[in-house]
């Protein structure tokens, strides 16, 4: 069975530009959540789906937006990039309790 | 408010040695926790879980400990060896088995196996 698949692994934009993360979450699972990672913050929750909806959200600006299709894949969307949205994105799919990590996006903002 | 700590940043051991990671949580309201390993490069990767109407849970190797009475939680790892090096988070979740995946992280702790 394969894993949480994130995409792309490695990204660099400027400032002001705009970002699409891709997140398949393992098939059969409903659940995509979405995490920042920096070495100051830690692992911070973002945004959570389930069947197309957003059910659960962090303490994010609206810069951070996401969504979920019909095939549980989900993206999230980072608009007007700031230097401190620099850090791994990583998303997490679940089926019962246990969640799955993907190995994350490296977002580099310069 | 919701915050899951970690004691101690860095931990160093020997390897054969057995390691004890600590995490202390604020929400008593947690009722499920699990800890993650992070190798560099990758995402989190599970390890083990315990439910809140438990203390303790053993798998291969680790073993988790719960006291809920000063909302602390530990990982003991037994016999480490030096692909146990990584970093270790505690996550905790106030939904067990139910409609959230929304997962609250510690800090986390180094842990560095000496050969």
């Amino acid at each position: 069975k394969a894993g949480v698949t994130q995409t792309p692994r490695y990204l660099i934009k400027t400032r002001g530009q705009q970002v699409t993360l891709s997140c398949s979450p393992i098939s059969g699972h409903r659940s995509v959540s979405w995490y920042q990672q920096t070495p100051g913050q830690g692992l911070q929750f973002l945004f959570e789906y389930f069947s197309e909806t957003q059910r659960n959200k962090g303490n994010f600006p609206g810069r951070f937006s996401g969504r979920q299709f019909s095939n549980s894949r989900s993206e999230m969307n980072v608009s007007t990039l700031e230097l401190g949205d620099s850090a791994l994105y990583l998303c997490a799919s679940r089926q019962n309790t246990e969640a799955f990590f993907g190995q994350g996006t490296r977002l580099t903002v310069v | 408010g919701e915050n899951v700590g970690l004691h101690l940043p860095t931990l160093s051991v020997q390897e054969g040695d057995n390691s004890i990671i600590n995490c202390a949580y604020s929400n008593s309201a947690s009722d499920y926790f699990i800890w993650y390993k992070q190798e560099s490069g990758k995402g989190p990767q599970f390890i083990i879980d315990i439910r809140s109407n438990m203390d303790k849970r053993q798998g291969q190797r680790v073993t988790v400990l719960l006291n809920k009475t000063v909302k602390h939680l530990s990982l003991q790892i037994a016999a480490t060896q030096p692909g146990d090096s990584a970093v270790y988070f505690c996550a905790e979740n106030h939904d067990y088995g139910g409609a959230t995946n929304k997962l609250i992280f510690g800090t986390g702790t180094l842990l560095a196996v000496q050969p």
